[in-house]
């Protein structure tokens, strides 16, 4: 089965720092682009970042860039999304997405919760 | 405000049809046949409906539909069931540094 599961939400404080990974199964994981989409509470979905299939080109959202980073662990099956100098503005559920070929999004998983306050 | 416009809400019977729109610009929807179309239940995971403006993936009912003309891409969604309440988000790749943007979302309601 493919699946892909994000972990490492949680409470931050404002400025603080967060790593978010996406381990996935059922699939080819080098082959594949993935990405990192969020959703506001009550917002809808944001499109933050994505990764080639071997890690060697990256591109940001204009609000995170700067701040985040992603990356992935091929030998591992681990997508990652390092968050700097949070605000209030990144409090999101943080989807992991695969890329289904086509500029489109055909895998995710059930996000994981960022929460930034003080 | 979200970089594709979608309307708010729309709403439909059993076995009737509607269409979800979704307007953006050149840069995007316009310039480009990557158009997506996602069904999210609240607390599940969204789910990819329609790709490349009008292609269905494996195992997405034919009541599902996409098109486009100009800068608008359409949802068409037929003999509706109860379902297909949910919300609906539209996205285009696009030429802007900000590669992928969505629409804000449309919530179905089945009447």
């Amino acid at each position: 089965e493919v699946q892909v599961v994000e972990s490492g939400g949680g409470l931050v404080q404002p400025g603080g720092s967060l790593r978010l990974s996406c381990t996935v199964s059922g699939f080819t994981f080098s082959s594949y682009w993935m990405h990192w989409v969020r959703q506001a509470p009550g917002e809808g979905l944001v499109w933050v970042s994505r990764i080639e299939g071997d890690g060697t080109d990256t591109r940001y959202a204009d609000s995170v860039k700067g701040r985040f980073t992603i990356s992935r662990d091929n030998a591992k099956n681990t997508l990652y999304l390092q968050m700097n100098s949070l605000s209030a503005e990144d409090t999101a559920l943080y989807y992991c997405v695969r890329d289904s070929h086509h500029y489109a999004f055909d895998v995710w998983g059930q996000g994981t919760m960022v929460t930034v306050s003080s | 405000q979200s970089a594709l416009t979608q309307p708010a809400s729309v709403s439909g019977s059993p076995g009737q049809s509607i269409t979800i729109s979704c307007t953006g610009t050149s840069s995007d929807v316009g310039g480009y046949n990557y158009v997506s179309w996602y069904q999210h239940h609240p607390g599940k995971a969204p789910k990819l409906m329609i790709y490349e403006v009008s292609n269905r993936p494996s195992g997405v009912s034919n009541r599902f539909s996409g098109s486009k003309s100009g800068n608008t891409a359409s949802l068409t969604i037929s003999g509706l069931q109860a379902e297909d309440e949910a919300d609906y988000y539209c996205s285009s790749y696009t030429s802007t540094s900000t590669l992928w943007v969505f629409g804000g979302g449309t919530r179905l309601t089945v009447l």
